[in-house]
């Protein structure tokens, strides 16, 4: 089957600190990933996504990259401000059958960032 | 562009009670519709989901039930309200084919009392 796994929080960094949380994921066939945000009392938003190995998803200065031959997404981002703040969600998107793709989630890491 | 709307963003209620969640989507046809449930402080748990009208699978078959009377309407509901029914609840929609996220709502904070 599929699932995401992705590193435990919580993460407390400070401003203008480095970001990386990371995801692994076990797939069958050719998944699709993502990263989702959650801000507090909010639904979930599409971060950046990437569809084949080597992709690059990019938005709001986030990036992750598509590894295939380490089955990895990992979410970086170079200097985090106060409004990162949020929970961050890992997904991959497969074929569940009968073309019904349902997104896997990770459990989400939360992430805290303190001026 | 598509939109989705969720109603009520919040809700209390007592134990026993009623429910009904409904979520709509606007600017797209046939989508594959679902909802997901988030209990305080966890992940996502995938309740139902739906790819036509009529056409329900359950994930978690306790106390809730879930309804797609029309293309791009998808109901959420309950007879008998638990206290463990308390959580944040999402719907999301979903395009066909590869490559495609979820879109979610913004969600119904429910509290059982």
């Amino acid at each position: 089957g599929n699932s995401v796994t992705q590193m435990e929080g919580p993460v407390t960094l400070s401003e203008e600190a480095f970001l990386t949380i990371n995801c692994t994921y076990t797939a069958t066939g050719y998944p699709s990933l993502f990263w989702y945000v959650q801000y507090p009392g909010e639904g979930l938003q599409l971060l950046l996504k990437a569809t084949k190995a080597d992709d690059k998803g990019s938005n709001k200065g986030f990036e992750a990259t598509y590894r295939k031959e380490t089955t990895s997404f990992h979410l970086e981002k170079g200097s985090v401000q106060v409004s990162d703040s949020a929970v961050y969600f890992c997904a991959l998107s497969a074929d569940s059958g009968a073309g019904s793709y349902q997104l896997t989630f990770g459990k989400g890491t939360k992430l805290s960032v303190i001026p | 562009s598509q939109t989705i709307h969720q109603w009520p963003a919040t809700l209390v209620q007592p134990v026993g009670s009623p429910l009904s969640l409904e979520c709509t989507v606007e600017g797209t046809s046939n989508p594959n519709l679902y909802w997901y449930r988030q209990a305080a402080g966890r992940g996502l748990q995938l309740l139902f989901y739906s790819v036509g009208i009529g056409q329900i699978s359950s994930e978690v078959p306790q106390n809730l039930s879930a309804s797609r009377p029309q293309d791009r309407q998808f109901i959420l509901s309950s007879k008998k309200l638990l206290l463990s029914d308390s959580g944040f609840y999402l719907c999301a929609w979903r395009g066909s084919g590869r490559g495609y996220g979820y879109t979610f709502g913004s969600g119904t904070r429910l509290t059982v009392v």
